[in-house]
């Protein structure tokens, strides 16, 4: 079964400073990888995402991660910071669709503050 | 404009009663998800429906239950076998064979127990 980890609970950045949040994944095959943002009361919005080709991946917002297969890993990153992105940020792992009914597994969220 | 809609956005469930959730999608996608969302636990999938008139167990359906007879609709009834039904809820929908199998969220019911 697959599972996803998110080590970080919260995690507090300065206001242009810069950001990592990190994913960690398990999963036999080769796996599709999302990350979403929910601000809060609010549904997920896709940020990113990695099914093939290109290990660094650019999204919306000026975010971007990188599918490093050698750790089970699919960091967040973006260079500065703005208020705006405070929020809750999840990382999951979807199934191939070869194997049938497709489902995503998340990881339990990281919450991010941003300081002025 | 193509999306997903969840109704009501707050929903209040006395003892003993069944409450049902409402989500309808206009993108026709074919597949469609419900997740449970507790503080600290991420997303939990309750049910999944690929086609209509089916659908599938997820983790923790127990108390639960749901029908697909429309392929743009997916209700979710919360029944009174569900003992501690306050969260927040979220539906999904996908394209079936689109590549990536990226799911698209509705903005979610919170679900408050009288």
């Amino acid at each position: 079964a697959q599972s996803v980890t998110q080590p970080d609970i919260h995690i507090t950045v300065s206001e242009g400073a810069s950001l990592e949040l990190r994913c960690n994944y398990s999963y036999g095959a080769t796996p599709y990888l999302f990350w979403y943002v929910q601000s809060p009361g609010q549904g997920l919005q896709l940020l990113l995402k990695y099914f093939s080709g290109d290990t660094l991946v650019q999204g919306i917002k000026g975010f971007e991660a990188e599918f490093k297969r050698s750790q089970s890993s699919f960091n967040l990153r973006k260079p500065s910071v703005h208020w705006s992105d405070a929020a809750e940020y999840f990382c999951a792992v979807g199934a191939n669709p070869g194997s049938g009914y497709s489902t995503l597994t998340f990881g339990k969220g990281t919450m991010l503050l941003v300081s002025p | 404009d193509g999306g997903i809609t969840q109704s009501p956005k707050y929903l209040f469930r006395k003892e003993g009663q069944n409450v049902t959730l409402s989500c309808e999608q206009n993108l026709n996608h074919d597949a469609m998800y419900w997740y449970r969302q507790d503080p600290g636990q991420g997303l939990r999938l309750i049910y999944y429906s690929q086609i209509v008139n089916d659908f599938q167990k997820g983790d923790i359906a127990e108390g639960y239950s749901v029908s697909r007879e429309k392929k743009e609709s997916f209700p979710l009834t919360v029944t009174s076998a569900q003992k501690n039904p306050t969260a927040f809820y979220l539906c999904a929908s996908r394209l079936a064979g689109s590549r990536g199998e990226t799911q698209y969220f509705g903005p979610g019911t919170r679900l408050l127990v009288l």
